[in-house]
């Protein structure tokens, strides 16, 4: 059981560039999140879905897209980076439903846009 | 909206000694749920304890417990007998009980706990 696994660990990328952050869950979990974390400061929630086929925008949706088509996986796509979207992002995935104490976190990964 | 505020950005303990991490929040839900995250240095986010708005008693794992204060909006971590492992960042967080689990983050504490 992996939990949440998140590919690459790390990137850096160029100006205008674009990529996309994999993020795979094995646990069945209908909810699935993206955070971005910048230096010194709390998550911030970027887009989130609950369950295959329905993605919402979070609080800094801007410069990124989503797309849910399984269960396990919700890849984040950065179209043409730009320097403020250096950051460390999570992935986070939880059961649906009612008080389902925590989200699992993947171990993140860590942009630079240069 | 939710809001989680944390007004210690550094706290430096001596070892043994018990620490409290403050939280504030403020929402219009009548139903939430407020969570501590530990991420040490190695950068994954650890779950601690989570404490429901409705719950009568206060939370406790372990050598963690939230000291919930409804009235007053305060959700603050207590860190018992700390060790040189606590040292790290800890995130408050809040969410809606119902619907989509989306988390609001405080900005965070380090705790440096010395020897």
């Amino acid at each position: 059981n992996a939990g949440v696994t998140q590919t690459p660990k790390f990137r850096i990328l160029k100006i205008g560039q674009s990529m996309t952050l994999q993020c795979t869950q094995d646990m069945n979990h209908n909810y699935m999140y993206w955070y971005r974390q910048d230096p010194g400061m709390g998550l911030k929630l970027i887009y989130y879905s609950v369950g295959a086929g329905i993605t919402d925008k979070g609080e800094v949706p801007n410069g990124y897209n989503v797309s849910r088509s399984t269960t396990e996986d919700f890849p984040l796509r950065l179209e043409l980076a730009a320097p403020s979207q250096t950051s460390v992002y999570f992935c986070a995935s939880s059961p649906p439903g009612g008080e389902s104490y925590e989200q699992y976190f993947g171990p993140g990964t860590r942009l630079t846009v240069t | 909206a939710q809001k989680i505020t944390q007004t210690q950005p550094g706290m430096f303990v001596q070892e043994k000694e018990a620490v409290t991490l403050d939280c504030t929040y403020d929402t219009s839900d009548p139903s939430y749920g407020l969570f501590w995250y530990k991420q040490p240095s190695s950068g994954e986010m650890i779950f601690l304890i989570y404490q429901g708005s409705y719950d009568q008693q206060n939370a406790t794992e372990g050598r963690y417990s939230l000291n919930f204060q409804k009235a007053r909006k305060s959700a603050n971590l207590v860190i018992s007998a700390s060790q040189l492992g606590d040292s790290a960042m800890y995130f408050c967080a809040m969410r809606r009980i119902q619907g989509a689990q989306k988390l609001v983050f405080g900005q965070g504490t380090r705790l440096t706990i010395n020897p």
